[in-house]
């Protein structure tokens, strides 16, 4: 079963518009959300993370908003640029499984010039 | 600068098959992983490795065996390739207790069979 369900999986946007791609998560004892950045050609790369423990978490143009009591968390790029073209994957993970990370199955973004 | 080397970039193989997909990190890095890549899906954890000689199953290790004879090197083997096995294959590697729980990537393997 699907632990960590993400959407959409392609999204376009205008350069300087807001990019947002959510994901949603069943087990409440997950206490770690990263997402990652891939490129074509490489493998994927940590963008940014949160824990439970707080709402929001901003990184330059990056921002992680996060609902505990929906189970959901979401990923912000604001002013969103050609460069930030790639793949996004949200993911969760749990101390007590080894901290093994749960991937969502992936926004393909695509910023218009 | 730190580095997951997989050993191939692109490989072609044959149903029936037995291959061996090579992963290298010189991170010093107790922790080591395999996921493989498919549209639509994600990434799906097939094994990992908490240190030498020890191994895990992930959600998807039908098909699979690794190989973990040293800290650097962790060894993905198709026992008898399928073509539904046809996928990009990740390592990654992370340090053991890390707070941040940061992996650190390959740049793939796209395998082929045929």
């Amino acid at each position: 079963q699907q632990q960590v369900k993400q959407s959409p999986q392609s999204l376009i946007v205008q350069k300087g518009g807001i990019s947002i791609i959510n994901c949603a998560y069943e087990n409440t004892a997950f206490d770690y959300f990263p997402w990652y950045q891939q490129f074509p050609g490489k493998g994927p790369a940590l963008l940014i993370a949160i824990r439970p423990d707080v709402s929001e978490k901003k990184e330059g143009r990056f921002t992680i908003s996060f609902n505990k009591s929906a189970k959901q968390f979401s990923l912000h790029i604001m002013d969103s640029q050609p460069g930030d073209s790639a793949t996004y994957f949200c993911a969760a993970s749990m101390d007590n499984q080894g901290g093994k990370l749960i991937f969502g199955q992936g926004t393909e973004l695509s910023v218009k010039p | 600068d730190v580095k997951v080397t997989q050993s191939s970039r692109y490989l072609v193989k044959r149903t029936g098959e037995k291959v061996f997909l090579e992963c290298v990190q010189d991170m010093d890095h107790e922790n080591m992983f395999w996921y493989r890549q498919d549209p639509g899906l994600g990434l799906r954890l097939i094994y990992f490795s908490y240190d030498v000689k020890m191994k895990e199953k992930g959600d998807i290790p039908e098909g699979y065996s690794v190989s973990r004879e040293k800290k650097e090197r962790f060894s993905l083997i198709l026992e008898s390739a399928s073509t539904n096995q046809t996928s990009m294959y990740l390592c990654a590697s992370r340090i053991q207790g890390a707070t941040n729980y940061g992996y650190t990537f390959g740049s793939g393997t796209r395998l082929t069979v045929v």
